[in-house]
């Protein structure tokens, strides 16, 4: 089975923290994905990587960055939390050919 | 570009009663389409898919799917609700050469007793 984790479940930050969210695959896939979900507006794609140390602009990238040193690994990072900020936070993988994505737990981020 | 709209972001049905979550996509370029379930404070598990021949798809736990290509639907079904499918569920569309999916808001389902 695909086991795709995430660092955190739940994380508290404060406005103007540095905050990172790590995504770890353990099934050799080329793409990696970070959502963030809110109610009423399903998941939105904040950055993708389909490959070691490259990455592509989602739909929501502006105050998001984004780290892939490894393939296994993808950082979500926000260099200074803002409030809304405030979501759950989604990794995903999938094969380089294949469509289907397979999803991690899910961080709920609170910035106060 | 793609876009995907669930129809009715809150259903309820009783225990036993059908099961119909609408989804209807926008896309340029043939179409996957996915339905994701999401239990409460869990990540998305895939449902089924439809990517190329037949049109009606099963998925788990009794769910089905027809892809309307007419009609650019794609409604799930489940004949017989059980409390265990109260979850949240998402459509998706992808291009078929593509790599990136797009969700609808999504659709909570409530199974009353």
């Amino acid at each position: 089975d695909v086991k795709v984790t995430q660092s955190s479940r739940y994380l508290v930050k404060r406005t103007g923290e540095k905050v990172f969210l790590e995504c770890v695959q353990d099934m050799d896939h080329e793409n990696m994905f970070w959502y963030r979900q809110d109610p009423g507006l399903g998941l939105r794609l904040i950055y993708f990587s389909y490959d070691v140390k490259m990455k592509e602009k989602g739909d929501i990238p502006e105050g998001y960055s984004v780290s892939r040193e490894k393939k296994e690994r993808f950082s979500l990072i926000l260099e200074s939390a803002s409030t809304n900020q405030t979501s759950m936070y989604l990794c995903a993988s999938s094969l380089i050919r294949q469509i289907q994505q397979y999803f991690g737990p899910g961080t709920r981020l609170t910035v106060t | 570009a793609q876009s995907v709209t669930q129809l009715g972001s809150h259903v309820s049905v009783s225990e036993g009663a059908l099961v119909l979550l609408r989804c209807n996509y926008s896309s340029s370029v043939p179409p996957y389409l996915f339905w994701y379930v999401q239990y409460p404070n869990q990540g998305l598990q895939l449902l089924l898919k439809y990517t190329t021949g037949a049109t009606l798809v099963k998925g788990i736990n009794g769910f089905e799917a027809e892809f309307k290509k007419s009609e650019t639907s794609f409604h799930l079904t489940k004949p017989s609700a059980h409390m265990s499918d109260a979850a949240e569920y998402f459509c998706a569309v992808s291009a078929r050469y593509g790599n990136k999916l797009v969700f609808g808001a999504g659709t909570i389902l409530r199974v009353k007793s």
